[in-house]
């Protein structure tokens, strides 16, 4: 079955540094979504990808989804403790249910 | 619009007993999944609910059962509980299938 790798599983960053969690599926993808889940609350959904080789930025983060369909990264400019968190991508395939992948959880030291 | 409702948001059961959890969806959404979250297991998927049916099943053993309503409310069914059923359980909601999901704060159960 469709699985989703993400890497890494833990970042610790100084603030004001960069911050990027990639995303890799064994099947091409229909979309890809990433969500954010702060500590003690639940995944809140930030976007959707569906466009092979889309860009989309939010403010100081940039989502990528691949030429293939098959991998996307989420990179975060200037890391700020607010940002602190757990990011998630998830990728549907079409008939199957959304897969999430295992998160990446930030910390930000200030 | 209300968000997901979850009920109970926390329960502590004893091994052996079965337990129901509740979801409403944010009105208009004819779309709900079910995920268990445990640390380090990230979100596993239980069920998928389209407008009463069962779309789709994680892979999770038959103690674990739900269903939609006409209303689009779903519950979800644990039977026979075990110590590592414990976990945070979400509701997530969409208006369409592998849409955005909306979820729920999530019911906390732990199984002693």
């Amino acid at each position: 079955g469709q699985q989703v790798m993400q890497i890494p599983q833990y970042q610790h960053v100084q603030e004001g540094e960069d911050f990027t969690t990639y995303c890799n599926s064994s099947t091409t993808l229909s979309n890809i979504q990433w969500y954010k889940q702060r500590p003690g609350g639940h995944p809140v959904f930030l976007i959707q990808l569906v466009k092979s080789g889309e860009v989309k930025k939010q403010k100081r983060l940039t989502f990528q989804f691949g030429e293939a369909k098959k991998n996307s990264s989420l990179h975060i400019t200037a890391t700020q403790t607010t940002d602190v968190g757990t990011y998630f991508c998830a990728g549907w395939e079409g008939n199957t249910p959304l897969v999430f992948g295992k998160g990446t959880r930030l910390s930000v030291i200030a | 619009k209300a968000g997901v409702t979850q009920t109970p948001r926390y329960l502590i059961k004893t091994r052996g007993q079965q337990v129901t959890l509740s979801c409403s969806p944010i009105s208009g959404h004819r779309s709900v999944s079910w995920y268990q979250q445990t640390p380090g297991q990230g979100l596993q998927f239980l069920f998928e609910y389209f407008s009463e049916t069962q779309r789709n099943k994680g892979n999770f053993p038959g103690r674990f059962s739900g269903r939609q309503f006409s209303n689009s409310r779903s519950e979800m069914n644990v039977s026979t509980l075990e110590l590592g059923d414990s976990a945070l359980y979400l509701c997530a909601s969409s208006p369409d299938i592998g849409g955005t999901q909306y979820f729920g704060p999530g019911t906390r159960l732990t199984v002693l």
